[in-house]
């Protein structure tokens, strides 16, 4: 199974709204990343999880508060956006020690904040 | 530092004729290549990889990438592209002693003309 699942497909909140976003695989692996992607843009990472344990984070504003429960999940608990916030929120995860260091990337949760 | 050049923004090209997306990084350092691609709504998928060995990567739907060291370039070649070949595409870098932290490049947009 080399599948990375998230949840919602499409959200839609507004600036007040606090909801969070979910991703999940099964592949053993122990590193898990948030990116941030606009139309037309690559990717921007926002935060990468090693065994369980926030190891970057981009000064990505407070408002977007990861949390890993386990080494199988990620979430990403959202407060207080802003319209710019609006993206599509990729999770990925690859396997650090492997030596085989590419990315798996989920569906995405596209993001609309109003 | 690490970063990632693709020159082509948007390349279109028609049904059946070949195609060369590039890519050039900088790096003081030894790395990994990757390419990946996106349909629309979607997430990245991983086409090919470059870790070490042969210089000639070949990778899913019949594309294949030249890792040249000397020119510091990866670029991805397909002989003849077809109408589901049109996607983003991004060129990616990881330092080889830690794999974590991705550098995508800006994206390039193929579309295959029929």
């Amino acid at each position: 199974d080399t599948e990375v699942t998230q949840t919602p497909k499409h959200l839609v909140m507004g600036m007040t709204n606090k909801k969070s976003l979910k991703c999940e695989q099964h592949m053993g692996h122990r590193a898990m990343y948030w990116y941030k992607q606009k139309a037309k843009k690559p990717p921007e990472l926002m935060f990468v999880y090693s065994y369980e344990k926030l190891s970057i984070n981009e000064s990505v504003p407070s408002r977007f508060s990861p949390e890993c429960p386990n080494s199988s999940l990620l979430n990403l608990h959202l407060h207080a956006l802003q319209p710019e916030d609006s993206a599509l929120y990729l999770c990925a995860s690859s396997q650090p020690t492997s030596g085989i260091h590419e990315q798996y990337f989920g569906p995405g949760t596209r993001l609309t904040v109003t | 530092a690490q970063s990632v050049t693709q020159l082509d923004s948007q390349v279109p090209v028609f049904e059946e004729a070949p195609v060369e997306l590039r890519c050039n990084y900088s790096s003081s350092v030894s790395v990994y290549l990757f390419w990946y691609v996106q349909y629309p709504n979607q997430g990245l998928q991983l086409l090919l990889k470059y870790l070490s060995g042969s210089t000639l990567v070949k990778g899913i739907n019949g594309f294949e990438a030249e890792f040249n060291k000397s020119q510091t370039s990866f670029h991805l070649r397909k002989p003849s592209v077809h109408i589901s070949d049109t996607a983003e595409y991004f060129c990616a870098v990881t330092r080889s002693n830690t794999g974590n932290q991705f550098y995508f490049g800006t994206g390039t947009s193929l579309t295959v003309i029929p």
